[in-house]
């Protein structure tokens, strides 16, 4: 069974410049979350979806960070424009809805975002 | 709030050593517990977890055991390997997993 895909794996930008995450949920995983984790810290969650539907992104900056999950299945978060502050690494997660595993996450490889 | 307390590293033990790693929470209502591990380069994976109080879970050596009357759930391995060298965190999650909250973790070196 294939993992949680995340894509770039890393990326270096320059500050006020967009970027965009790209992740694929585990096949049959309802929820996918976004997380944010800063060096040393243990993941923060930004936005967990439920199918295309964004339950809660209380912790999302939403003035400059938007996500997508259309069709249920594949998810984009972008920054625009990207602040120094942003440098961290941005995890994606997926888990079943329901079952004896549902409250388990599997994470993906994440993206190391590096602003300058 | 619910929150995670983990201890601090970094952990430095030797081969054959056994290791323990703490962790306390505090929650309101009644919380699963984990522990995922983070090797080097890569996303967090789960180790093991525990849904309710007195469960113990285990997997490669490791174990946990949900301790409700000292909200904790401490990690422990007899004898470690240089190969289980990465970054242990301990979280909890209420209800349908709306809520995953992680310690800061606590980075583990095994020398050979």
């Amino acid at each position: 069974e294939a993992g949680v895909v995340q894509s770039p794996r890393y990326k270096i930008i320059e500050k006020k410049q967009p970027v965009a995450f790209w992740c694929n949920p585990i096949s049959g995983h309802n929820t996918l979350y976004w997380y944010r984790q800063n060096l040393g810290q243990g993941p923060e969650l930004l936005i967990r979806y439920e199918n295309e539907e964004a339950v809660d992104d209380s912790q999302l900056p939403k003035d400059r960070f938007s996500a997508e999950r259309l069709k249920g299945v594949d998810s984009t978060l972008k920054i625009q424009p990207a602040e120094l502050g942003d440098s961290a690494v941005y995890l994606c997660a997926s888990s079943l809805a329901e079952g004896p595993s549902y409250n388990e996450q599997f994470f993906g490889p994440g993206t190391r975002l590096t602003v300058l | 709030g619910n929150s995670v307390t983990q201890m601090e590293g970094p952990v430095t033990l030797s081969e054959e050593a056994f290791l323990t790693i703490n962790c306390t929470y505090t929650a309101t209502g009644y919380p699963s517990l984990f522990w995922y591990v983070q090797y080097p380069g890569e996303g967090l994976q789960l180790l093991l977890k525990a849904t309710k109080a007195d469960d113990k879970g285990s997997n490669k050596g490791f174990e946990a055991t949900y301790r409700k009357e000292t909200t904790s759930f401490h990690l422990e391995k007899g004898s470690v390997q240089v190969s289980d060298s990465a970054v242990y965190f301990c979280a909890l999650s209420l209800y349908n997993n709306n809520d995953m909250r992680f310690g800061a973790g606590t980075r583990l070196t095994v020398k050979p």
